[in-house]
Parts: C-alpha cells; sequence; structure tokens
C-alpha cells in the first residue's frame, strides 16, 4: 500500500520560499506509470491543484500559480519537493502531495498546514 | 478553466436515508472524466469514485457516481454514520484539473 507523507515549515515569511518534500514509500516514484502530485486547501475551502511531476522529471503546473512553482523528483530518497516563491498570506494552506494518475488522485498524504505569516 | 458547481451546500440527513449530491459543470466535461472524494475532518480527501460511475478500491457498493456532459450525481443509498463528511467533485477532461467547493453532509 502506497504512503505518503509531506515535511516542512509550518511557518513561511511573505516573500519567502515555501519548501515542502514528499516522502514515498511502499511503492517507487521510479517505476513510472504514476504521476506525483501537489493540491492545496485554504482553510475551510476547497482544493486547488498545483502541479505534477513524473519520474523523469518533466512536470505540470497550474496556470494559476504562474512561475512561482518548481516541483522536483529524487529518485534515490523516493522523495518528490514543491518549492513556491514569493508567498504572500493567500498561499496559507493545508499542502499535500498526492499520488496522480494524471486524471485523479488515488493516494494521499496526510497534509500539512503552511502559514505565510511575518 | 472549468468550474464545478456542488449542490446542496449542505445536506442534512439521518442515518439509513438516501443521500443525492450534484455537481455541476461550467461546461462539458469530456468522457465523463469526474471524480468523487469524501474528506473528514483534519483528514485527507479519499478517492470515492472516478470515471463519472467507477468506486475505486475498497470502496463500499452503496456509493455510486452517475452523470455526463454537465450534470454529475453522487449517491449514497442507505447512510451509514460513517459518511458523514464532506464531498468533492474533481474535472479531469480539461486543464487545468479543478474541484467543486464541496458539499457538507451532516446528521440530522
Amino acid at each position: 500500500q502506497v504512503q505518503l507523507q509531506e515535511s516542512g515549515p509550518g511557518l513561511v515569511k511573505p516573500s519567502q520560499t515555501l519548501s515542502l518534500t514528499c516522502t514515498v514509500s511502499g511503492g517507487s516514484i521510479s517505476r513510472g506509470y504514476y504521476y506525483w502530485g501537489w493540491i492545496r486547501q485554504h482553510p475551510g475551502k476547497g482544493l486547488e491543484w498545483i502541479g505534477y511531476i513524473y519520474y523523469s522529471g518533466s512536470t505540470y503546473h497550474n496556470p494559476s500559480l504562474k512561475s512561482r512553482v518548481t516541483i522536483s523528483v529524487d529518485t534515490s530518497k523516493n522523495q518528490f519537493s514543491l518549492k513556491l516563491n514569493s508567498v504572500t498570506a493567500t498561499d496559507t494552506a493545508v499542502y499535500y502531495c498526492a499520488r496522480d494518475t494524471g486524471q485523479y488522485f488515488d493516494h494521499w498524504g496526510q497534509g500539512t498546514l503552511v502559514t505565510v505569516s511575518s | 478553466e472549468i468550474v464545478l458547481t456542488q449542490s446542496p451546500g449542505t445536506l442534512s440527513l439521518s442515518p439509513g436515508e438516501r443521500a443525492t449530491l450534484s455537481c455541476r459543470a461550467s461546461q462539458s466535461v469530456s468522457s465523463s472524466n469526474l471524480a468523487w472524494y469524501q474528506q473528514k475532518p483534519g483528514q485527507a480527501p479519499r478517492l470515492l469514485i472516478y470515471g463519472a460511475a467507477s468506486r475505486a478500491t475498497g470502496i463500499p457498493d452503496r456509493f455510486s457516481g452517475s452523470g455526463s456532459g454537465t450534470d454529475f450525481t453522487l449517491t449514497i443509498s442507505r447512510l451509514e454514520p460513517e459518511d458523514f463528511a464532506v464531498y468533492y467533485c474533481q474535472q479531469y477532461g480539461s486543464s487545468p484539473r479543478t474541484f467543486g467547493q464541496g458539499t457538507k453532509l451532516e446528521i440530522k
């Protein structure tokens, strides 16, 4: 059974870079077939797809986040990461990593709350 | 992008009753590329339905999905206590993938 776990700072200052890592267990990112993605949920609100990466390194992200998003993969550690730069209070959210079929998300991490505040 | 509107915002029902949740898209969702998720407080969403009508692994058969085009429905035939949660639809027929705002299913 695939399991995902997010890690990273829970507090980021405005204008700085949010950095999160997702560690995958029970399955290898290098196996291919699946994408590995990030989704966020603003407090008390709905879900927003951020982007995904394939084990080869190819990525795609939601155009609404413009060019602030970088997603990378480290297959040796079975991890993938999210960087979101120039953050503001509107980036405060619970961030989830998930196994992405390219269509829907079939396994999710438990989520981590990131607050943007000085 | 496709906007998904879920209704009602809140649905109050009793265990044993039938729940019908709606998801309407601002434009046609190609090939019934729609999924449903369940989210309980403090937990991540859980995939229930994909392809508008296919149950995900381990999902009880009291959950069923239907619809096509712009109108989709999630039905829970007989509510169990553990079914009270927030439900989201998500389309993947068009990029970017988008979610509805959710329907809260609460105990009456």
